[in-house]
């Protein structure tokens, strides 16, 4: 089956820092690649996705891309924001990654 | 729209008792799966269910049993509770394999 490796947290930003989350993968074909957010006390969310190689997922400020030749799909926004401390999970289909807990300070 | 539901959101038990976690979702999505979260493992995926009657193991499947005899349903049971047992358990949906999924907002259960 699909499996993840994720940049291990936690990651700590000042507000309006560069985020990057490193996320590859293994997967029996090209499956759809996914990124959640988990804000406290709540169940995940989707954040973005792509669905095939080259494609660019984007929300709220954030982007990833399905880069196929290196089986990555890493996480990145410009300028984070406090309201984005939260734990991040990349995910392959239904198999998710370790997640990644970031936490943006004043 | 309720989405997906779970209940209890909170529970307490003893080890060697026999609790059951209940999911429903109202989207009629034709998979259903059980996660449970835990610190330092992320979240690891239990069972899950394409269909109704069609169930398949996850990667910590071991002390739980479900079924799915209704779309909308998918109850995770633990036979005989332990404390490693002890976690935050989420159901979720989506619509196809490789699709969105969509999660509940969890349960909390600690065994004692």
């Amino acid at each position: 089956g699909n499996s993840v490796t994720q940049m291990e947290g936690p990651v700590t930003l000042s507000e309006e820092a560069f985020l990057t989350i490193n996320c590859t993968y293994t997967a029996t074909g090209y499956p759809s690649l996914f990124w959640y957010v988990q804000y406290p006390g709540e169940g995940l969310q989707l954040l973005l996705k792509a669905t095939k190689a080259d494609d660019k997922g984007s929300n709220k400020g954030f982007e990833a891309t399905y880069r196929k030749e290196t089986t990555s799909f890493h996480l990145e926004k410009g300028s984070v924001q406090v309201s984005d401390s939260a734990v991040y999970f990349c995910a392959p289909g239904m198999r998710f990654g370790a997640g990644t807990r970031l936490t943006v300070k004043p | 729209d309720a989405g997906i539901t779970q209940s209890p959101r909170y529970k307490i038990t003893e080890t060697g008792r026999q609790v059951t976690l209940m999911c429903h979702q109202t989207w009629s999505h034709s998979y259903m799966f059980w996660y449970r979260q835990d610190l330092g493992h992320g979240l690891r995926l239990i069972y899950y269910s394409a269909a109704a009657d069609i169930t398949d193991k996850g990667e910590v499947p071991d002390g739980y049993v479900v079924s799915r005899s209704k779309t909308e349903n998918f109850p995770l049971t633990l036979e005989s509770a332990t404390r490693s047992q002890t976690s935050v358990y989420f159901c979720a949906s989506g619509g196809h394999s490789g699709n969105t999924i969509y999660f509940g907002e969890g349960s909390w259960l600690t065994v004692v």
